[in-house]
């Protein structure tokens, strides 16, 4: 069974200054990978996803990620965030063989001016 | 293009009480997943519906049950309803030319059972 571990709780950042969310994941298999992010009071919206390929996956509003398959990592950066970018962040896994996602905990990252 | 879409968005319950919460799907979109989100969590996967019939279950008792109809949207129902069942219910949307796992989410609708 696969499960994921977001390494930070809540990340604190300043308007213009990178930020990197970390994820890692335990799985047996090999693993479909995704980062969603939930604004306050709505749903979740899929920012990038790795199902095979290229380890550098590049997403929606400037994030990217990328797979390490030897460290079971997937983490999210981006080089300039904005206040907008205030919002909880969910790394999900999935196996390609079953259909469920997996999430971690979630990273709330809070935008400061 | 029309996406997930949920109903009601919001829903008071007591104890004891059942409910039933309904999903319309992504166009061009053939399954229904349903994801129980309590506050301060991640999402936990409920189940998953597909041609009609349950193809996979989380972890959750008899009580959480569901139905998808022929025109893929989808009803989840829980019955005799738990304090702990308040949380934000999740559909989310799958399938047509791409992976099953690649699953797009509606807003969701919050449960709250005193």
């Amino acid at each position: 069974a696969q499960s994921v571990t977001q390494l930070d709780s809540q990340v604190p950042v300043f308007e213009e200054a990178p930020v990197e969310l970390r994820c890692n994941y335990s799985s047996s298999v090999s693993v479909y990978l995704f980062w969603y992010v939930q604004y306050p009071n709505q749903g979740l919206q899929l920012l990038l996803k790795y199902l095979s390929g290229s380890t550098l996956v590049k997403g929606i509003n400037g994030f990217e990620a990328e797979f390490n398959k030897s460290q079971t990592s997937f983490h999210l950066r981006k080089p300039s965030v904005h206040i907008s970018d205030t919002a909880e962040y969910f790394c999900a896994v999935s196996d390609p063989n079953d259909y469920k996602l997996s999430f971690g905990a979630g990273t709330t990252v809070t935008v400061r001016a | 293009d029309a996406g997930v879409t949920q109903s009601p968005t919001h829903l008071i319950k007591t104890r004891g009480q059942q409910v039933t919460l309904r999903c319309s799907p992504k166009s061009g979109h053939d399954t229904v997943s349903w994801y129980q989100q309590a506050l301060g969590q991640g999402p936990q996967f409920i189940f998953q519906y597909y041609e009609e019939e349950e193809r996979q279950r989380g972890n959750f008792p008899d009580r959480f049950s569901g139905h998808q109809f022929p025109n893929y949207s989808s009803e989840l129902n829980v019955n005799a309803l738990l304090l702990g069942d308040s949380a934000l219910y999740l559909c989310a949307s799958s399938g047509g030319d791409r992976s099953y796992n690649e699953q797009f989410f509606g807003p969701g609708t919050r449960l709250t059972v005193l």
